[in-house]
């Protein structure tokens, strides 16, 4: 199993800012997710992090907007860039222990108001 | 690509009563995973139920069931006693054999209990 942690919670931001969300987990992992929730819609994959190269960015999503940082095995951070009102949204933390063929675990995630 | 679709936006049961949440997908792929998540307004996504699908035998946890028909790429989950802490959003969703942690979600079906 997996224990995820995310910081902030939650966070009201003003438009034009950037936020970093920050993730943590309390076992090495290969590959850590994030995904984005917006309000009353479904989980959407935004981009891939593996330790020690640059993360794999889904069709719809670029590196400029959402900069992924990896240092290590059990951190990751998502930094929502020139934020507007449309990336209000739930973004959550994913990791997949011990191998591709395991069970998923999420993290609590992190509520972005954008004002 | 594949797809996953939730045709139920909202579903309602009574205690004690049991309840079926419908999931279709589209796929080319032999070889994947099916799941449902469910989602409490704590946010946190909790895996319910994960059905592989080179299995034949449909997967069981305690109250949760789900009918699995590979042909018809249907993919449904049974909630038996329905309890009130049952109450929640809950997401099917499909994995590719090989790809860890990219899940496609359905959009959604909400459900809740009546005491």
């Amino acid at each position: 199993s997996a224990v995820i942690s995310q910081k902030p919670s939650r966070d009201i931001c003003q438009r034009g800012t950037s936020l970093t969300i920050q993730c943590q987990v309390d076992s090495q992992v290969t590959m850590m997710f994030w995904y984005r929730q917006q309000p009353g819609q479904s989980l959407t994959l935004i981009a891939t992090a593996n330790q020690g190269s640059e993360a794999t960015y889904e069709s719809g999503f670029v590196i400029d907007k959402f900069p992924i940082s990896r240092p290590n095995l059990t951190f990751s951070t998502l930094t929502v860039s020139n934020m507007s009102p449309e990336d209000s949204s739930i973004y959550l933390c994913s990791v997949v222990p011990g191998g591709p063929y395991n069970e998923q675990f999420f993290g609590p995630g992190t509520r972005l108001t954008v004002l | 690509a594949q797809t996953v679709t939730q045709s139920q936006p909202e579903m309602s049961v009574q205690e004690a009563e049991t309840v079926t949440l419908s999931c279709t997908y589209d796929t080319s792929e032999s070889d994947y995973y099916l799941f449902w998540y469910k989602q409490p307004p704590s946010r946190q996504m909790i895996l319910v139920i994960r059905q592989e699908a080179y299995k034949q035998q449909n997967a069981t946890e305690n109250r949760f069931s789900v009918n699995f028909q590979k042909a018809a790429k249907s993919f449904s989950l049974k909630i038996s006693d329905s309890q009130l802490g049952d109450a929640a959003m809950y997401f099917c969703a499909y994995r590719s054999y090989n790809q860890g942690g990219k899940l496609i979600f359905g959009q959604g079906t909400e459900l809740s209990v009546k005491p």
